[in-house]
């Protein structure tokens, strides 16, 4: 696709369940950053991929939270034993290098714990 | 902690008016971006800057940056309502790759 796609979209969990997000960088981008955003607050860096190097997981907030990269491309953030205060925006970008510059975003996908 | 700081928090203004907005960093860095947001949406790259620039331009932006004092300011000339959106900095520190956003401006052009 043209742009950073990420799903799905909303996502509405139980405390304590497991939830996979998913993201589609823009095709030759090397770079994949993931964010979160509680509402009406700025993003909270949580974990960026460059190439094969290993990738830079210091924002991540608890042992919870993983992330990989498959193949260079597609990206799955999972969130483990999901409690109320993971409710938030997940943002994905891509750029074609970290040092690239521009980030290039997805709308984020939703996520509401109950 | 935030690297990036907006100040105002909010602005709103009239069609027409400029905007400007302000952002405060604290280390040293390779460059500093600004975004666009819109509700619901993810965000837009706006405009870049490198540590070794003092002004760019781009449109009806024009984006300043000051390394001595680690601020920057974006200016919004002749603003539209369209215009109205969250607006945040975000900075490439020289120490690592990572991009840092500040709280962000919501700005309000009232047509």
């Amino acid at each position: 696709g043209a742009g950073v796609s990420q799903s799905p979209s909303n996502k509405v969990t139980e405390k304590g369940k497991d939830v996979e997000l998913r993201c589609d960088p823009i095709s030759g981008h090397t770079a994949l950053y993931w964010y979160r955003q509680s509402l009406g607050q700025g993003l909270e860096f949580l974990i960026y991929f460059q190439g094969n190097s290993a990738p830079d997981k210091s924002g991540l907030p608890s042992d919870r939270f993983s992330a990989e990269r498959t193949g260079g491309s597609v990206s799955t953030l999972t969130i483990q034993r999901t409690q109320q205060e993971d409710s938030a925006v997940y943002l994905c970008a891509s750029s074609l290098t970290v040092l690239a510059g521009a980030l290039h975003f997805g709308n984020g996908t939703r996520l509401t714990v109950t | 902690s935030q690297q990036g700081e907006e100040d105002p928090q909010a602005l709103s203004i009239q069609e027409g008016e400029n905007a400007t907005m302000n952002c405060s960093y604290k280390t040293s860095i390779n460059n500093l971006q600004w975004y666009r947001q819109n509700s619901g949406r993810g965000l837009v790259h706006l405009i870049l800057i490198r540590s070794n620039e003092r002004e760019k331009h781009s449109g009806r932006l024009r984006v300043t940056l000051d390394t001595s004092k680690k601020s920057s300011s974006l200016l919004i000339t002749a603003s539209r309502a369209a215009d109205t959106a969250s607006y945040f900095c975000a900075t490439q520190e020289t120490s690592g790759s990572r991009l840092t956003f500040g709280e962000g401006t919501q700005l309000t052009v009232n047509p």
